[in-house]
């Protein structure tokens, strides 16, 4: 069966300073794998998509980038955090055509 | 781009009532649409989706409606359970091989009491 694993699950980090976030999952191949941002009492905001190694779409401009160094590898990076960047990050996966399946998160405070 | 609207923001039922939720979606190329259950620091957990060629489907006391026309959809949730409390959140993507490609709505708390 498939598994998403997302760490760190808890994370706080001085303003400047940088980011790394880690997303593997195991027992597929190919996955479509996405970057989630939910900010406190808002829905899911769609941050980074994936369809291939290499592969990295961007949905809205931010202080956030992301890459696919692997085939089931998924990470978002910052080179200096903002205050603003603080929020719980979900990494999610699927196969073409088929729902996505959302990791455990990752609560990022940034003091 | 899509904007999901979701009401109630908050929803408090007493064990075995139903309780339902409402979204609507302003983009009419979306033809996917899942409904995601998360608890208090937990992912979300897909609990139910529907696509555009359905009108209805159900799956024990979860059900979804989904109105094309009107750009709405709604879960519905009978014999409600103490265990049924968590924030629910409707979704929608017109993402073809991508459904992860989701535009979320802003969530629903639910209470059931006991």
């Amino acid at each position: 069966s498939q598994t998403i694993h997302q760490w760190p699950a808890t994370l706080v980090q001085p303003v400047g300073s940088p980011l790394s976030l880690e997303c593997t999952v195991e027992g597929t191949s190919n996955p479509n794998l996405y970057w989630y941002r939910q900010a406190a009492g808002r829905g899911l905001q769609l941050l980074f998509y994936s369809v291939g190694i290499g592969q990295i779409s961007s949905e809205v401009p931010q202080n956030l980038s992301a890459s696919r160094p692997q085939d089931r590898q998924f990470i978002l990076s910052s080179k200096k955090l903002l205050l603003s960047d603080s929020g719980f990050y979900l990494c999610a996966w699927s196969v073409p055509k088929k729902e996505a399946f959302f990791g455990q998160g990752t609560r990022l405070t940034v003091v | 781009g899509e904007n999901v609207e979701q009401h109630p923001s908050t929803l408090s039922v007493q064990e075995g009532d139903s309780a339902v939720i409402k979204c609507t979606y302003s983009d009419s190329a979306s033809n996917y649409f899942p409904w995601y259950k998360q608890e208090l620091g937990k992912g979300p957990q897909l609990i139910i989706d529907i696509r555009s060629n359905v009108g209805e489907k159900k799956d024990q006391r979860i059900a979804v409606t989904l109105n094309k026309t009107a750009k709405h959809f709604s879960l519905h949730i009978t014999e409600t359970q103490p265990e049924d409390s968590a924030v629910y959140f409707c979704a929608a993507s017109s993402g073809g091989s991508t459904l992860g490609r989701l535009y979320f709505g802003r969530g629903t708390q639910l209470t059931v009491w006991p």
